[in-house]
């Protein structure tokens, strides 16, 4: 089994649908990650969470919500969306280690592909 | 807050030679560094990383990576391309351990026959 799992990895949904994007880990690590991918742009942080109670907003979070279930587990919503949220999501983990050689190293979900008509 | 740009979205060089991506940072502290490919259809692992241990970073499939404090720079090279090279690249920084990761917009390898 893959140390990050995502589901579902493709989805087709219609504008204005809720539409969630589970991640689940099986690393240990407290540290995960919602980032976005679209051509030419890069990665883009959506959210992050360093902890279960710690969720904080990344450079794009307009339109998307997170739920941090469990150490474990990390899902992103979009509670209305809309085609330009048509794009790769990519969940991830990082443990920050023991001093500076762990450095928040990420290890990376396959990805879920999310197109919103 | 940290910043990276990679030079060229795309690069084409052919099988068997030098392999360089360029990679400057922005950072208000001493910054950790990133390399990760992505290869088609999958997610992102690292290639590399600089923690400040040595400014010369060996990583994996004969990729390495050198700290330029004076440049701000982190460029990516292989001495010798091969096909299954052909990927898309990524920089990254970090300031510190408790801070996120921002990645650059990537650039595209490709390698010619």
């Amino acid at each position: 089994d893959a140390d990050v799992t995502q589901t579902p990895r493709n989805r087709i949904t219609k504008t204005g649908k809720r539409i969630m994007l589970e991640c689940s880990q099986t690393k240990g690590h407290d540290r995960m990650y919602w980032y976005r991918q679209d051509p030419g742009l890069g990665l883009r942080l959506i959210y992050y969470s360093f902890d279960v109670k710690d969720i904080n907003k990344g450079e794009i979070s307009d339109g998307y919500s997170v739920s941090r279930q469990a150490q474990a587990k990390f899902s992103l919503s979009l509670e209305s969306a809309i085609p330009n949220q048509t794009a790769l999501y990519f969940c991830a983990t990082s443990d920050p280690g023991q001093g500076a050689t762990g450095a928040n190293v990420l290890t990376f979900g396959a990805g879920s592909r999310l197109t919103v008509l | 807050a940290q910043s990276v740009t990679q030079l060229g979205s795309h690069v084409s060089v052919s099988e068997g030679a030098l392999v360089l991506l360029r990679c400057n940072y922005s950072s208000s502290v001493p910054p950790y560094l990133f390399w990760y490919v992505q290869y088609p259809n999958q997610g992102l692992q690292l290639l590399l990383k600089y923690t400040s241990a040595a400014t010369l970073v060996k990583g994996i499939n004969g990729f390495e990576a050198e700290f330029k404090k004076s440049e701000t720079s982190f460029h990516l090279t292989k001495p010798s391309a091969h096909m299954s090279d052909a990927a898309e690249y990524f920089c990254a920084v970090i300031g510190n351990r408790d801070d996120k990761i921002i990645f650059g917009k990537g650039t595209r390898l490709h390698i010619l026959p």
